[in-house]
């Protein structure tokens, strides 16, 4: 079975910090990965896709996330909060050779304290 | 990218009557489509899974008489909430997929219509 898990409902960071959202997945294969962010009342946005390329992926915004198979993560981060990364992120996973099979994780809030 | 509208974005109706939304893939035609609903500061619940000229796959628990869902072509899929109650009131998201290298698919996602039953 495949799971999704965002160890943290919410995490709160002062402007110009760094940024650590963390998600871990289970899969018997190495699936694709992806984050989205989701701001009030908006659909999701592709924040960035691992899909066995590269395991270090930058993505949009100046997030990044490294593929950890050894640990089985998904990390996301930033070097330094805006406040306009203020929102909701997915950690979703897609296992390899399934089509169109797509798992969420809970989502973590992001907070950023001026 | 691919994009995905969904209309109307927000609709409020009375108890009792029936609310059709739409979600159309503008840039790319989509086979399958899925639809979501999330509840406020949750997670997306998947609903159905969307095939174009066939019927809707639904996740147990939903009601497929209640939430019906027509693919009628390869950029437009509908999703009907029939005889609204205000438990119905909830966020429907809509997405539509495209698959990439090898046998991997990206998820495009639609702005969401808010749905308020009274």
């Amino acid at each position: 079975a495949q799971s999704v898990t965002q160890l943290d409902s919410h995490v709160s960071v002062s402007e110009g910090t760094p940024v650590l959202l963390r998600c871990n997945y289970s899969s018997s294969y190495s699936p694709s990965l992806f984050w989205y962010v989701q701001h009030p009342n908006k659909g999701l946005q592709l924040l960035l896709k691992y899909t066995s390329a590269a395991t270090l992926v930058k993505g949009i915004n100046g997030f990044e996330a490294e593929f950890k198979k050894s640990e089985t993560s998904f990390h996301l981060t930033k070097p330094s909060a805006h406040m306009s990364d203020a929102a909701e992120y997915f950690c979703v996973v897609s296992p390899p050779n399934t089509g169109n099979q797509f798992y969420f994780g809970t989502g973590t809030s992001l907070t950023v304290i001026p | 990218g691919a994009v995905v509208s969904q209309h109307p974005s927000w609709v409020i109706c009375k108890s009792g009557t029936s609310v059709k939304i739409e979600c159309r893939s503008l840039d790319f035609q989509a086979t399958t489509m899925f639809w979501y609903r999330q509840f406020p500061k949750q997670s997306l619940m998947l609903m159905a899974t969307s095939n174009e000229g066939s019927k809707a796959t639904y996740e147990q628990g939903v009601e497929k008489d209640k939430f019906l869902i027509n693919h009628a072509s390869l950029t437009l899929s509908t999703l009907t909430v029939t005889s609204a109650h205000p438990e119905d009131s909830s966020f429907y998201i809509c997405s539509a997929t495209i698959p990439t290298s090898g046998r991997t698919y990206e998820q495009y996602f639609g702005p969401g219509t808010r749905l308020t039953v009274t």
